[in-house]
């Protein structure tokens, strides 16, 4: 069973840093491409970042380029989002996602709340 | 960056009757990279459909999913009580997007 769970969230202060965790397992983790999405409370779905399988193509929304850096470590069988300048507007339910078929999510754990606040 | 359009926003349907939902893409995305998924209250979102139109694994043969180029359709037959939720559509041509989502409510 595909499992993934997201851990590191808290409350922040804006102007602060935050890494989150997203440990997986269930799966050959090497193999697949992962994902950061948020959902700010009572919103939609944001992409936020992607990797890939060996970390060569990465990609972000312009609304956190410059801020926040996606990595992995497939020995640890876990992704992680660093989280910089954070500002009220990144306040979110983070969910890391796996890869399935066409590039889509297949796979989703339950999220981590980031709250940036003074 | 891809922006897709869902509507409506808010679908009112009772259970039995037939859901259609849309997606309109702000340019063209190749059909095998939209994808529709399902997210109830406090839950993480599943997928549903992949590749436009293919199900994903363990989804009943009521949701289907259809279209290309910039329009797409998820369609739900005879809603279930379980069915309503949020649906979100998702291109992944380049890089990643969402739509902003169709709330089904019962009603």
């Amino acid at each position: 069973e595909v499992k993934l769970v997201e851990s590191g969230g808290g409350l922040v202060q804006p102007g602060r840093s935050l890494r989150l965790s997203c440990a997986a397992s269930g799966f050959t983790f090497d193999n697949y491409a992962m994902f950061w999405v948020r959902q700010a409370p009572g919103k939609g779905l944001e992409w936020v970042s992607s990797i890939s399988w060996n970390s060569d193509s990465i990609g972000y929304a312009d609304s956190v380029k410059g801020r926040f850096t996606i990595s992995r470590d497939n020995a640890q069988n876990s992704v992680y989002l660093q989280m910089n300048s954070l500002t009220t507007e990144d306040t979110a339910f983070y969910f890391c996602a796996k890869e399935g078929m066409a590039r889509s999510y297949d796979s989703w754990g339950q999220g981590t709340l980031v709250t940036v606040s003074s | 960056e891809i922006v897709l359009t869902q509507s409506p926003a808010t679908l009112s349907l009772s259970p039995g009757e037939r859901a259609t939902l849309s997606c309109r893409a702000s340019q063209s995305v190749h059909s095998t990279y939209l994808a529709w998924y399902q997210q109830k209250p406090g839950q993480a979102p599943r997928l549903l459909i992949y590749d436009a139109s293919i199900r994903a694994n363990g989804i009943p043969a009521r949701f289907s999913g259809s279209g290309s180029g910039t329009d797409f359709t998820l369609t739900i037959n005879s809603l279930e009580p379980e069915d309503f939720a949020v649906y979100y559509c998702q291109q992944l041509s380049d890089w990643c997007s969402f739509g902003q989502g169709t709330k089904l409510e019962i009603k």
